[in-house]
């Protein structure tokens, strides 16, 4: 059973900022939270991971609340090419259990 | 990131045949799993690929169907056995414990069965 829940889907202009939310209401007090992309045919690829506050690198930001029970992925000025689908996940930062993943957010950038 | 070569990248098989999937990594990890993602889903976990012993496999997955080895810590294959239609999906294995936090994933396999 997938420990988070997502959107399904969202649309954007291209420029607009997306923020995408994620619920984890039983996060346990040793995950960290880390959002995946995955392109048609590809793989999925980290985008970035955070345990509280908040989170920024090149592509994106997360914001985390202090309770934890939700984060906030934020792209900012998205273009086509950020059309994909968004997974949020929690897991502990070793990777030493399998990712459980839910049914993701499917982003939608139109020109 | 720990770099992974999957192969095939695709294949289309006739029913009733097996085809086994590699996944290899360019340096040792402590994790490896095995997942399939059915057209249009998102990823569910197959197995856990163990070094050394029999995988561990989620509810609904058995290793008479899709037997797995992983004989050191930079190498597993996936076999799917007895293919039928339903079995036409992507396969991916993912690695965990290289260098720093993070699952890497590979490109996958895309099985077409007809």
């Amino acid at each position: 059973l997938a420990k988070t829940t997502q959107p399904i889907s969202m649309d954007s202009y291209e420029g607009q900022e997306v923020n995408i939310t994620c619920s984890h209401n039983n996060i346990a007090t040793n995950d960290y939270i880390t959002w995946y992309q995955q392109f048609p045919s590809q793989g999925p690829r980290f985008i970035i991971q955070g345990y509280k506050t908040k989170v920024t690198n090149e592509v994106a930001s997360l914001f985390i609340p202090a309770d934890r029970k939700s984060s906030t992925l934020s792209l900012p000025r998205v273009s086509l090419s950020d059309t994909a689908v968004y997974y949020c996940l929690v897991g502990d930062k070793a990777g030493n259990t399998p990712l459980v993943f839910g049914k993701g957010t499917r982003l939608s950038v139109i020109a | 990131s720990a770099v992974i070569s999957q192969k095939p990248s695709r294949d289309i098989c006739q029913r009733g045949t097996s085809l086994t999937i590699q996944c290899q990594v360019d340096s040792q990890v402590t994790m490896m799993f095995w997942y399939r993602q059915q057209p249009g889903q998102s990823l569910t976990l197959i197995a856990t690929a163990n070094q050394g012993s029999e995988a561990t496999y989620e509810s609904g997955f058995v290793i008479d169907k899709f037997p797995i080895s992983r004989p050191n810590l930079t190498f597993s294959t996936l076999t799917v056995s007895n293919m039928s239609p339903e079995d036409s999906s992507i396969y991916l294995c993912s690695v965990t414990g290289h260098l720093n936090y993070g699952y890497t994933f590979g490109s996958g396999t895309r099985l077409t069965v007809v």
